[in-house]
């Protein structure tokens, strides 16, 4: 496995800018899910992908987000018109589901750390 | 809803033991475990599906009651490795609800 991959790894952005994050999960994962995650929280769930199909998006998470994940390859998740509320790590994550359950365990990316100013 | 997690935090000194809790009100499928440090991405641990099992991994092992929707993380004999946040993730795997929502963490210290 070469991992989950994010990038970029930093973003720093004045309030009101869109910006666009990427994952590449693991090549034979059909599962991709992304999370935020800010200081002393657990992951937040965003949304999830089962191959190109985007199965739930958080009722919590406004229209200004959006996730895509063409050919059920990578993923781009993009936040439009930045608040700094908006700060945090966006994590994702990739796992083999629905062949053995005591399988699926998700493999975390390292994260984008937004910062909007 | 986000299960809870208890205690928030535990210093140990390194040879202690240490129990985490993770509690749902939901009926759980499975619960996985996972350890976070400083700057770094979650790692899995364990994962325990509904019937009770329990697991271990060297010193590290978990149970899962399913009755109660609680589930707990055993460390024996800890290491200074230890040291992180565990989280819990609560799986309920109903027709489209398949996504693993995480606790509210423990940090764990293990101190020399």
């Amino acid at each position: 496995d070469t991992g989950v991959s994010q990038d970029p790894r930093h973003k720093i952005t004045k309030r009101g800018q869109n910006v666009t994050f990427r994952c590449d999960p693991i090549s034979e994962h059909n599962r991709l899910y992304w999370y935020r995650q800010t200081l002393g929280q657990g992951p937040e769930f965003l949304t999830y992908f089962q191959n190109e199909a985007q199965l739930e998006k958080s009722r919590l998470l406004s229209d200004r987000f959006s996730a895509e994940r063409p050919k059920g390859s990578f993923s781009t998740l993009e936040i439009q018109r930045t608040e700094q509320g908006d700060s945090a790590m966006y994590l994702c994550a990739s796992s083999r589901w629905g062949q053995d359950p005591t399988n699926e365990k998700l493999f975390f990316g390292s994260g984008t750390q937004l910062s909007v100013l | 809803q986000q299960p809870v997690q208890s205690p928030q935090a535990v210093i140990l000194r390194e040879g202690e033991d240490a129990v985490i809790n993770c509690s749902s009100s939901k009926a759980l499928y499975s619960v996985h475990w996972y350890r976070q440090k400083h700057g770094e991405a979650p790692v899995f641990l364990m994962i325990l599906l509904k019937g009770g099992e329990q697991k271990g991994h060297e010193k590290i092992s978990a149970s899962f009651n399913e009755k109660k929707q609680q589930s707990s993380l055993y460390l024996t004999a800890s290491q200074l490795s230890y040291s992180g946040t565990y989280f819990c993730g609560t799986l309920e795997r109903d027709f489209g609800n398949e996504k693993l929502t995480f606790g509210t963490g423990t940090r764990l210290t293990i101190i020399p």
